[in-house]
């Protein structure tokens, strides 16, 4: 079945620093989908990208989806303590809809003052 | 506010028990999902509901059931045949099959004593 890999499983960052989180999936995509979950909290969309190499920007952060959509990655410029939280992809397989959507593990973001 | 009520939030069951999570939207979407979530895990999919009276089984489904007799609501039943049912449930729901899950719960923490 599709698989979903997400690394780092946890980063640790000094506040102020860069942080990326990839994501790889073992089948093609039709579009992938990020989300973060902060401490003790419930999943919060973020965004979702659908087009072969299409680059999305929300203030500090960056998502990327790879040209064979495969791959996806987040990028959060001069991380701040509010970013703490675990920022998981979603891919949904060429199926479509959510009941395809197969979940990465999360990187955990730690931010140290 | 339109949003997932979930409850309760936490629930302690006595093993060969069965008990139900209680999960409500006021979103008018179609599609409503439960998730199960592990430490250091992802989501995994055990239900999914894409129209009243119609659901299917996602990746984990043995050792529970649902409902979906009206559209705002699709509740849970942990029965006694899950093997592992402490977790944390999510219910999500999205507009309709094919858009990315736009709202979750805030959960419910199941421990078995």
């Amino acid at each position: 079945g599709q698989q979903v890999m997400q690394i780092p499983q946890y980063q640790h960052v000094q506040e102020g620093e860069d942080f990326t989180t990839y994501c790889n999936s073992s089948t093609t995509l039709s579009n992938i989908q990020w989300y973060k979950q902060r401490p003790g909290g419930h999943p919060v969309f973020l965004i979702q990208l659908v087009k072969s190499g299409e680059v999305k920007k929300q203030k500090r952060l960056t998502f990327q989806f790879g040209e064979a959509k495969k791959n996806s990655s987040l990028h959060i410029t001069a991380t701040q303590t509010t970013d703490v939280g675990t920022y998981f992809c979603a891919g949904v397989n060429s199926g479509g809809g959510a009941d395809g959507l197969t979940f990465g593990k999360g990187t955990h973001l730690i931010i140290q003052p | 506010d339109g949003g997932i009520t979930q409850s309760p939030k936490y629930l302690f069951r006595k093993e060969g028990q069965n008990v139900t999570l209680s999960c409500e939207q006021n979103l008018n979407h179609d599609a409503m999902y439960w998730y199960r979530q592990d430490p250091g895990q992802g989501l995994r999919l055990i239900y999914y509901s894409q129209i009243v009276n119609d659901f299917q089984k996602g990746d984990i489904a043995e050792g529970y059931s649902v409902s979906r007799e009206k559209k705002e609501s699709f509740p849970l039943t942990v029965t006694s045949a899950q093997k592992n049912p402490t977790a944390f449930y999510l219910c999500a729901s999205s507009a309709k099959r094919g858009t990315p899950i736009s709202a979750f719960g805030s959960g419910t923490r199941l421990t078995v004593v």
